[in-house]
């Protein structure tokens, strides 16, 4: 298996721009997870899904923060319009179907630079 | 999340020698515990978990305590090697996952 596979791995945008950011995970895993990782703050759960459903979106810092899961095999974190604070590494984790307190399994994660 | 500062605390070892890595939780109602180890530009990857009814969990090389009187994580690793080179937090897990601040493991060779 390939694991969790993010992309892009490196983005540079200037502010105000609409960042979209993609995730793949482990296949037969019903759980998704997206982080945000900053040395002030280190990492910080944003938003979860179990079958393609969000259950969690407590940790969405602002609405311009969205993210969907159209299908099993796909998820999009989207940042509109995006500011110098967004910066940050975003992971994206996902783990089998136990409750989301299994062992969760991180993609490479993609450093975001906003301008 | 949890709040850090802007400097991870670090932990300096010779090769060879063991490293002890500590984590205080915060929620004394947390069930379940993982380590994980961050090497630079990685994902955070799964090193051992514990479970609340146990005091003490051993891997290959790794060993993972519990003290949960004074809700205390701690990661031992044996025989320390260059490739152990990393961040290491925990994380406790009860209806949610928080996350440790990190401790930065430099092995000098």
């Amino acid at each position: 298996d390939a694991g969790v596979i993010q992309s892009p791995r490196h983005e540079v945008t200037e502010m105000g721009q609409e960042v979209t950011l993609r995730c793949k995970p482990i296949s037969g895993h019903d759980y998704l997870f997206w982080y945000r990782q900053t040395m002030m703050r280190g990492l910080e759960l944003l938003i979860y899904f179990n079958n393609n459903v969000p259950i969690d979106d407590s940790g969405m810092p602002e609405d311009r923060f969205s993210a969907k899961m159209p299908n099993a095999s796909f998820s999009t974190l989207k940042i509109q319009p995006s500011e110098p604070r967004d910066s940050a590494v975003y992971f994206c984790a996902s783990s089998s179907d136990s409750g989301g307190t299994d062992t969760q399994y991180f993609g490479p994660g993609t450093r975001l630079t906003v301008l | 999340g949890e709040s850090v500062g802007l400097h991870l605390p670090t932990l300096s070892v010779q090769e060879g020698d063991n490293s002890i890595i500590n984590c205080a939780y915060s929620n004394s109602a947390s069930d379940y515990f993982i380590w994980y180890k961050q090497e630079s530009g990685k994902g955070p990857q799964f090193i051992i978990d514990i479970r609340s009814n146990m005091d003490k969990r051993q891997g290959q090389r790794v060993t993972v305590l519990l003290n949960k009187t004074v809700k205390h994580l701690s990661l031992q690793i044996a025989a320390t090697q260059p490739g152990d080179s990393a961040v290491y937090f925990c994380a406790e897990i009860k209806d949610d996952m928080r996350f440790g601040a990190g401790t930065r493991l430099t092995v000098k060779p």
